[in-house]
């Protein structure tokens, strides 16, 4: 059974400061990874995926990730918050071969404050 | 390319009604997911239904079924409603092959509010 572990519900920053959102995994195998933004009253956006290839992933928005198989972590880190970047933010896990199940995290809420 | 959308956007319902929600996935998307979000349970995976046929499925009750047609829409439904299947649902889609780098990649709609009381 695969599931995410994200740290910390709420995280606090200020404009122009580093975004660093935890996520850590718990998978028999090497699973595939996201990272998904929803902001108020609306779906879901992804925002980048690791699946296989280069650990380093960068995303939409300024955002990049990173795998660390040793850590079983894939942490989403922004050098430089901006105010439109408060959201809650949901790291996912996909089994490789397993369909398009998604297990997610339970979210971390970003506030940029001035 | 429009994106996924569902529909009814808001629904209000009584306890042991049914109800039926929509999602119209992203055209040449095969694959239709559904999700719950709850405050208390977060995202939970609901089914998976690609090419009409339901691939994956999730831990919830009999009572949470699915559909898809031959043109990849797909609908939930719920019977018997209970105050606990108040919810955000939301739909994704995705191309559902087995191969290419866009495989893995799920867009969601906005979801349907469901309040049940």
């Amino acid at each position: 059974a695969q599931s995410v572990t994200q740290l910390g519900s709420h995280v606090s920053v200020s404009e122009g400061a580093l975004v660093l959102l935890r996520c850590n995994y718990s998978s028999s195998v090497p699973p595939y990874l996201f990272w998904y933004v929803q902001y108020p009253n609306q779906g879901l956006q992804l925002l980048l995926k690791y699946t296989t290839g280069a650990t380093l992933v960068k995303g939409i928005n300024g955002f990049e990730a990173e795998f660390k198989k040793s850590e079983t972590s894939f942490h989403l880190t922004k050098p430089s918050a901006h105010m439109s970047d408060a959201a809650e933010y949901f790291c996912a896990v996909m089994r490789a071969g397993g369909g398009n199940k998604l297990t997610f995290g339970t979210g971390t809420q970003l506030k940029v404050e001035l | 390319k429009a994106g996924v959308t569902q529909t009814p956007r808001y629904l209000i319902k009584t306890r042991g009604q049914q109800v039926t929600l929509s999602c119209s996935p992203i055209s040449g998307h095969r694959s239709v997911s559904w999700y719950q979000q709850t405050p208390g349970q977060g995202l939970q995976f609901l089914f998976e239904y690609f090419s009409e046929t339901q691939r994956n499925k999730g831990n919830f009750p009999g009572r949470f079924s699915g559909r898809q047609f031959s043109n990849s829409r797909s609908e939930m439904n719920v019977s018997t409603l209970e105050l606990g299947d108040s919810a955000l649902y939301l739909c994704a889609s995705s191309l559902g092959l087995s191969s290419g780098p866009s495989r893995y990649e799920q867009y969601f709609g906005p979801g349907t509010r469901l309040t049940v009381t």
